[in-house]
């Protein structure tokens, strides 16, 4: 199976800072014939499900807002928020979907200092 | 617009069983693969099972296998997940969740609230 690894497991940003998380796989999750990173990224608001907010590694889903973006190719991936809102504050997951069984990050909980 | 509603879950003791559903609607459900999803109270997101578009091919995580089975009817718009021998740890809040094609390559763009199994004696 591969490993997500996230990084930090919880954060603390001021608003209108700057928010990175790291995401890093045990193998690539690079698909050598679309060139695609089947990589996604979730946000998970307390009592809420979880919510696309980027896929094919850096691709921003419908409706979600441009300070949020993704980066990264094969084993390493991050996730940035530019410029955090009080509504930000949720818990993010990296998941691959390159290889089954599909496998999640531990989830890192974003915060307002 | 989207939605999908889990029922079924419940308190069940070990040993037991139970199948959940996902009543799906707002979209071609017989077109998009879906996977359950589960959360353990106070913890992450683990991927439990996933099935293709038709339902001809599912696969399960390890640590279900050959306990819990996933299904689908599109002429219901329905996916099952079916539990048995259940576990204490299997206790969490399980959510169906809509893949963006019909393959179960690709990011889950709609989740449903989720149903709580817990299983104690």
């Amino acid at each position: 199976d591969i490993v997500m690894t996230q990084s930090p497991d919880s954060l603390a940003v001021s608003l209108g800072e700057r928010a990175t998380i790291n995401c890093k796989s045990s193998r690539s999750v690079l698909y050598s014939s679309d060139n695609k990173s089947y990589l996604a990224w979730y946000q998970q608001k307390p009592g809420q499900p979880p919510k696309l907010l980027i896929y094919w590694a850096s691709t921003r889903e419908s409706g979600v807002p441009d300070r949020f973006s993704g980066s990264g190719s094969g084993t390493d991936f991050t996730l940035t928020i530019s410029s955090l809102q009080a509504e930000d504050v949720a818990v993010y997951y990296c998941q691959q979907y390159y290889s089954l069984p599909f496998t999640f990050g531990g989830g890192t909980k974003v915060e307002i200092k | 617009e989207v939605q999908l509603l889990e029922s079924g879950g419940d308190l069940v003791q070990p040993g037991g069983s139970l199948r959940l559903s996902c009543a799906a609607s707002g979209f071609t459900f017989s077109n998009y693969a879906m996977s359950w999803v589960r959360q353990a109270p106070g913890k992450g997101l683990e991927w439990v099972s996933g099935i293709d578009s038709s339902g001809g091919d599912t696969h399960h995580a390890d640590f279900v296998k050959g306990r819990f089975t996933n299904s689908r009817d599109n002429s219901k718009n329905t996916l099952y997940l079916q539990m048995n021998s259940l576990r204490a740890e299997d206790t969490a809040v399980y959510h169906c969740a809509k893949h963006q094609l019909g393959s179960r390559y690709s990011g889950a763009d709609h989740w449903g609230q989720g149903t709580l199994v817990i299983v104690s004696s």
